[in-house]
């Protein structure tokens, strides 16, 4: 397996754009995890998915932020519209159940200018 | 590559000496730990998770130690390599988890000296 995919691994927009990030979980994997990173705040968990259904998204941080899982292959984390405090590093991880280990991503650097 | 913090507790280390990252937690609730390794421009990795049920668990070249007493984890890494140069985050849970997913601490930066 190649792992937890996630596209693009860098992205550069101007303020008030839409963003998409991508992710492509393990296949089998029944869990699915958006993490944001920044120096200032660490790791933080915005949102998770049990079999495509989203289950916790208290931390998402506002209503620009939406996430999706239209299939067990595939999410997809939107920023609409995008400020220049929402630059970060975006990860998606898998699971099998919430108790194991999440597999992460590589993660998507986003830069909002 | 992306790392955490201006602010991060930083260990430095010869290679070849053993290396101790403490992490502290709050929740005394929390029965499930893992120890998460954060390479630079890279995901966490997983390296050894432990429950509460046990006070140590040992992986290759590393030991997991749980002090549920004070609420304290430790990640032992014998015979450091330049390699292990990283961010270590402790993460920890409550089993069964509910609706809660795992909670990461802030991370500590280790640095091997050759």
């Amino acid at each position: 397996d190649a792992g937890v995919i996630q596209s693009p691994r860098h992205e550069v927009t101007e303020m008030g754009q839409e963003v998409t990030l991508r992710c492509k979980p393990i296949s089998g994997h029944d869990y699915l995890f958006w993490y944001r990173q920044t120096m200032m705040r660490g790791l933080e968990l915005l949102i998770y998915f049990n079999n495509n259904v989203p289950i916790d998204d208290s931390g998402m941080p506002e209503d620009r932020f939406s996430a999706k899982m239209p299939n067990a292959s595939f999410s997809t984390l939107k920023i609409q519209p995008s400020e220049p405090r929402d630059s970060a590093v975006y990860f998606c991880a898998s699971s099998w159940t919430r108790d194991n280990e999440q597999f992460f991503g590589p993660g998507t650097r986003l830069t909002v200018l | 590559g992306e790392s955490v913090g201006l602010h991060l507790p930083t260990l430095s280390v010869q290679e070849g000496d053993n290396s101790i990252i403490n992490c502290a937690y709050s929740n005394s609730a929390s029965d499930y730990f893992i120890w998460y390794k954060q390479e630079s421009g890279k995901g966490p990795q997983f390296i050894i998770d432990i429950r509460s049920n046990m006070d140590k668990r040992q992986g290759q070249r590393v030991t997991v130690l749980l002090n549920k007493t004070v609420k304290h984890l430790s990640l032992q890494i014998a015979a450091t390599q330049p390699g292990d140069s990283a961010v270590y985050f402790c993460a920890e849970n409550i089993l069964p988890t509910g609706r809660r997913a795992l909670t990461f601490g802030s991370g500590t930066r280790l640095q091997v000296q050759p």
